[in-house]
């Protein structure tokens, strides 16, 4: 039980590109949602919280005009990098959690190449 | 002071022994705790959690919570080649929706 389902898995593409990245909690209801960023070696970095159909919660750093996040029900939600720069090259993993103190799911992530 | 403490390591032991991976943390107040192994390019994938002090044991893996202390540690017994990988410590803290990560043990388990 309790899968996440992530998707694409990998994306390359050109600078200036906005990319969409999908989270789908397959067999729970995901009350809250959370977007992490990666580099190579690195801690995993939050970048937001969202509550289903509430605005994201941004964390210090993290530009909401650059990154969208929509929750827009209990089993999905979605990252939309806007206009991304090789600098936004990075692995992104989505966390799901059905409610307060149990654990948060992860899914397989999404390894993100901007040329 | 961070908020989730671990040795980044590598710890490394030989196979069939038992790996030892520890956590500190600072929010007295913190009510869960987690632990995720990482293995290289993949994203975390949850082992154990743990909310009320003592131990839980599940197969080879024992997490043990000490709040006096404000310690989490696991332990892997019987460790084999594939448990190689990095263990992520996860707290939730009082009045945060988000868990806090450490920034993860490397493990090598030696054949």
């Amino acid at each position: 039980g309790a899968v996440v389902s992530q998707h694409p898995s990998w994306v390359i593409c050109k600078s200036g590109t906005s990319v969409k990245i999908e989270c789908r909690s397959l067999d729970f209801q995901a009350t809250t949602m959370f977007w992490y960023r990666q580099f190579p070696k690195q801690s995993l970095m939050l970048m937001a919280t969202s509550n289903e159909g509430s605005k994201a919660t941004y964390e210090q750093g993290v530009e909401k005009d650059k990154f969208l996040i929509n929750h827009a029900s209990l089993t999905l939600s979605t990252l939309t990098v806007t206009s991304a720069h090789p600098e936004d090259s990075s692995f992104y993993i989505c966390s799901a959690r059905h409610q307060g103190n149990q654990p948060q799911h992860f899914g397989d992530g999404t390894r993100l190449s901007i040329l | 002071q961070k908020e989730v403490e671990q040795n980044s390591g590598p710890l490394s032991v030989p196979e069939g022994a038992i790996a030892s991976l520890n956590c500190t943390y600072s929010d007295r107040g913190s009510q869960s705790f987690f632990w995720y192994r990482q293995y290289s390019g993949k994203s975390p994938e949850l082992i154990m959690f743990i909310y009320s002090n003592g131990d839980k044991e599940d197969g080879r893996f024992t997490a043990q919570l000490n709040k006096a202390s404000q310690y989490v540690s696991l332990l892997i017994r019987d460790s084999q080649p594939s448990d190689s990988a990095t263990y992520l410590c996860a707290v939730k803290g009082a009045g945060r929706r988000a868990l806090t990560f450490g920034s993860g043990t490397r493990l090598q388990v030696q054949p």
